[in-house]
């Protein structure tokens, strides 16, 4: 499996954007970066997804390195209810498993 | 669109009960579903998942049953229940079309089990 490091926690003022940044030195060329986040006592929420070009969507922006080694989500104007754990993974493509790690626990400050 | 059930959302179980939650998903055919756990503080962890009806494949050995009974339900079980199986339960779905590479998994509000 191709192992993502992420910070432990991050602190973002309401308003402001969010840059979650993600390490992903082991990535193989046909493996998709993948973005989820957790509010608590939730289920997992899908965020965006990428291979080497850079994509937006409603939620968030993923800006991915040309090496494709590192990414960033970004959230571009926070809310509180942007407050969660978010989850940087890289899918494998080896059995049927998303394999979550610790993530980043996002506290969105008012 | 689609949207992915769960039920109950809380349940609290004695040791050595029987156990059953259910997922559905609506506003889609043939879809991949998976059962996953997430204990405590920690990540999630694959325990079944099945590709069409009546296909269940097993992740880890435990005492946890998977079923398939229609297209778009899947349930977990089990005949009794351990103390170590307390945690949030998610079922999650995704296309069947997909790559295996892009893969998008979709989750649903979870199950919070406690077994005392």
């Amino acid at each position: 499996d191709a192992k993502t490091t992420q910070p432990t926690s991050m602190d973002c003022a309401e308003g402001r954007a969010a840059n979650l940044p993600c390490n992903h030195s082991t990535i193989s060329g046909n493996e998709y970066v993948y973005w989820y986040r957790q509010i608590h006592s939730q289920g997992p929420q899908y965020i965006i997804h990428g291979l080497k070009n850079n994509e937006t969507n409603e939620m968030a922006s993923l800006i991915i390195t040309e090496d494709r080694k590192s990414s960033t989500l970004i959230l571009p104007h926070a809310t509180l209810r942007d407050t969660a754990v978010y989850y940087c993974i890289v899918r494998t493509g080896y059995g049927q498993n998303f394999v979550f790690g610790p993530g980043t626990r996002l506290s969105v400050l008012p | 669109s689609q949207t992915i059930h769960q039920w109950p959302a809380t349940l609290v179980q004695p040791v050595g009960s029987p156990l059953s939650l259910e997922c559905t998903v609506e506003g889609t055919s043939n879809p991949n579903l998976y059962w996953y756990r997430q204990a405590a503080g920690r990540g999630l962890q694959l325990l079944f998942y099945s590709v069409g009806i009546g296909q269940i494949s097993s992740e880890v050995p435990q005492n946890l049953s998977a079923s398939r009974p229609q297209d778009r339900q899947f349930i977990l079980s089990s005949k009794k229940l351990l103390l170590s199986d307390s945690g949030f339960y998610l079922c999650a779905w995704s296309r069947s079309i997909d790559s295996l590479y892009q893969e998008t998994q979709y989750f649903g509000p979870g199950t919070r089990l406690l077994v005392l």
